[in-house]
């Protein structure tokens, strides 16, 4: 079975970038996986798609500074001029027939 | 646009049952598969269960199988989760989704808390 392992905390300065990571256990680092968002006290939103290739295709309404890059097992979710409203946990999610499995979730701190 | 409104939550005691719904709006419902995720509060997400669109596929999570059922009525545009012999470690957020294919969650509802509590 597919697992996705996440830092437990990040932070970053207002207005700086930040990285966070997702990697795919061995064995599975063809997969795609899914990044969402979720702000204190909200559900989580769908933020995007990304593909072992790097491609990614963003939800609704998500804005140019969230973006997603691969490299080999590990998936990136890069968030440029970090903004107050970004300080949220963030997480991965891939799927295969019969299972979807999350990852643990990375809170980030805007600091 | 595309809404997702979950009830049917509350306090429930161990080994009792309940069943939530989740109505959807603002898209075709029939097209799309739909999960049920859950959140124990301060913790990560769990997929619970999730169906197809016309209901033919059903798959569950190890820790709710044979306990819980997934449905769906697309003539109400509804989805449903029957959670039977429900235990302590089933108090969560339990999110209604809608589903990119079978693949990931697109949309998620706004949660509703089911406690399990003598």
């Amino acid at each position: 079975q597919v697992v996705l392992t996440q830092s437990p905390s990040a932070s970053a300065s207002l207005g700086a970038s930040v990285k966070l990571t997702c990697t795919l256990s061995s064995g599975h680092s063809n997969y795609a996986i899914a990044w969402h968002q979720q702000q204190p006290e909200k559900g989580p939103r769908f933020l995007m798609h990304l593909n072992s290739g790097g491609s990614h295709t963003k939800g609704d309404g998500i804005p140019d500074r969230f973006s997603g890059s691969s490299s080999g097992a590990e998936r990136y979710l890069t968030i440029s001029s970090l903004q107050s409203e970004d300080e949220a946990d963030y997480y991965c999610e891939t799927w295969g027939t019969g299972f979807r499995v999350f990852g643990g979730g990375t809170k980030l701190t805007v600091l | 646009q595309v809404q997702l409104v979950e009830s049917g939550g509350g306090l429930v005691k161990p080994g009792g049952s309940l069943r939530l719904s989740c109505a959807a709006s603002g898209f075709t419902f029939s097209d799309y598969y739909m999960s049920w995720i859950r959140q124990v509060p301060g913790k990560g997400l769990e997929w619970v269960s999730h169906i197809s669109s016309g209901g033919s596929s059903i798959y569950y999570a190890d820790s709710v199988k044979g306990r819980f059922t997934i449905s769906r009525d697309n003539a109400k545009n509804s989805l449903y989760l029957q959670m039977n012999t429900l235990r302590a470690d089933d108090t969560a957020v339990y999110y209604c989704a809608r589903d990119l294919y079978s693949r990931y969650v697109e949309y998620w509802g706004q949660g509703i808390l089911v406690t399990v509590s003598s």
